[in-house]
């Protein structure tokens, strides 16, 4: 079975401080595809990152980075001098390497004060 | 990334009424769509995968008589619930995906529809 889990379910920061969102997921696959989204107040999903299971390199895309640890089954997310438009509930997501089943995590929701 | 389009974005109707929900893939050709539900601050919850030409295939505990979909096209796919009730309020969101090469890709999402049932 696939399970992905997002332990926080909340998370306040203030302004410019930095933030790391968790993602553990469970699969009995040897490859897949690890997911971030983000989904603002308006609804729709944003896809930001896709990893598959073969890359363990971290990334790096502005102020974002994953770190994805194969060994712990985690691919955490960590947004750098947050800012308000990062409020949001962002959902990490698990996909077989060939398929169409995609699970998410329960999301976090995120909230950058001013 | 590429662009899936759904429309209406907020419906309210009445109760005993049907709605439809439209998924456009706007520029790819989508096999496979996804339908989800959301509800108010939770995850979402696969209804139903359709394949295009072939008859969806519902998750355990969607009813399949009440949530109609169709995928008759590469770039369309619509949900249609019938005889709406206010427990069918939620937030329904599809998602689209060429599987055509075997290897998954990211699923592009579309705005999503908030349904009131009143």
């Amino acid at each position: 079975a696939q399970k992905v889990t997002q332990a926080q379910t909340e998370i306040s920061v203030v302004e410019k401080e930095d933030v790391t969102l968790d993602c553990v997921y469970e699969t009995r696959d040897t490859t897949y595809y690890l997911f971030w989204y983000k989904q603002p107040p308006s609804g729709e999903l944003v896809f930001l990152i896709r990893r598959n299971s073969f890359d363990e390199q971290n990334e790096i895309s502005g102020r974002y980075s994953w770190n994805f640890q194969k060994s712990t089954s985690s691919f955490n997310f960590t947004i750098t001098a947050s800012q308000v438009v990062d409020s949001a509930v962002y959902f990490c997501a698990l996909s077989p390497f060939y398929g169409q089943n995609f699970v998410f995590g329960p999301g976090t929701r995120l909230s950058v004060l001013p | 990334g590429a662009v899936v389009s759904q429309h209406p974005s907020r419906v309210i109707c009445k109760s005993g009424t049907s709605v439809k929900i439209e998924c456009r893939s706007l520029d790819f050709q989508a096999t496979t769509m996804f339908w989800y539900r959301q509800f108010p601050k939770k995850s979402l919850m696969l209804m139903a995968t359709s394949n295009e030409g072939s008859k969806a295939t519902y998750e355990q505990g969607v009813e399949k008589d009440k949530f109609l979909i169709n995928h008759a096209s590469l770039t369309l796919s619509t949900l249609t619930v019938t005889s709406a009730h206010p427990e069918d309020s939620s937030f329904y969101i599809c998602s689209a995906r060429d599987l055509r090469g075997g290897e998954n890709t990211e699923a592009f999402f579309g705005q999503g529809t908030r349904l009131t049932v009143v």
